[in-house]
């Protein structure tokens, strides 16, 4: 089974709206982190915002949010008041335990979003 | 500042060739460092796993002798394409976890071969 399921391989929006990133993923871990990456042209990776499975609210980065719904294991990211700079792949990862009980195990990534914004 | 260092950032080759890319953590002491290949629109899909001073673990389908990983001290891991082919052509990327449930990445190297 995919650990991290984005079923949105293209979002558009407009210019200073807010859109939101589906994320879904699976694990049987108590613990894990959730992490979203950009990932522009250049190729780099960029990481927008984490959020701890045991965190009790949901994470915020400036204009990003991560809308963290435990029981149905979603990991939305929302991104407020878009600009044209966030055009690129965005991409929801998940981290769990290794077997070792440390959490400097690999990283799990989804197919990613292309968000195209418009002006 | 960067706190993985990724080298080069891009080549091109001959098909037959090898290639060598560097990972150089600049500020934690990379005991681990993982290895990714992303193709065109694809997401990151994990090659291998680098251990500090033993022998790295390669994700099924991998192959060892052709994708060779040496990580001898705390701040350097190294992949090198072995007789590169055309296929072999993709972005590859390391990952530096901290402690925390942090991660670094490199800056990626986009690799051709002609």
């Amino acid at each position: 089974a995919q650990k991290i399921t984005q079923t949105q391989p293209g979002m558009f929006v407009q210019e200073k709206e807010a859109v939101t990133l589906d994320c879904t993923y699976d694990t049987s871990d108590p613990s894990y982190g959730l992490f979203w990456y950009k990932q522009p042209s250049s190729g780099e990776m960029i990481f927008l915002i984490y959020q701890g499975s045991y965190d009790q609210q949901n994470a915020t980065e400036g204009r990003y949010s991560l809308n963290f719904q435990k029981a149905r294991k979603s990991a939305n990211l929302v991104i407020s008041a878009s600009q044209l700079g966030d055009s690129a792949m965005y991409f929801c990862a998940m981290r769990e335990r290794t077997d070792r009980g440390s959490t400097l195990g690999r990283l799990y990534f989804g197919r990613g979003t292309q968000l195209t914004v418009w002006p | 500042g960067a706190v993985v260092s990724q080298h080069p950032s891009w080549v091109i080759c001959k098909s037959g060739t090898s290639v060598k890319i560097e990972c150089r953590s600049l500020d934690f002491q990379a005991t681990t460092m993982f290895w990714y290949r992303q193709f065109p629109k694809q997401s990151l899909m994990l090659m291998a796993t680098s251990n500090e001073g033993s022998k790295a673990t390669y994700e099924q389908g991998v192959e060892k002798d052709k994708f060779l990983i040496n990580h001898a001290s705390l701040t350097l891991s190294t992949l090198t394409v072995t007789s590169a082919h055309p296929e072999d052509s993709s972005f590859y990327i390391c990952s530096l976890p901290t402690p925390g449930w942090g991660a670094f990445f490199g800056q990626g190297t986009r690799l051709t071969v002609v």
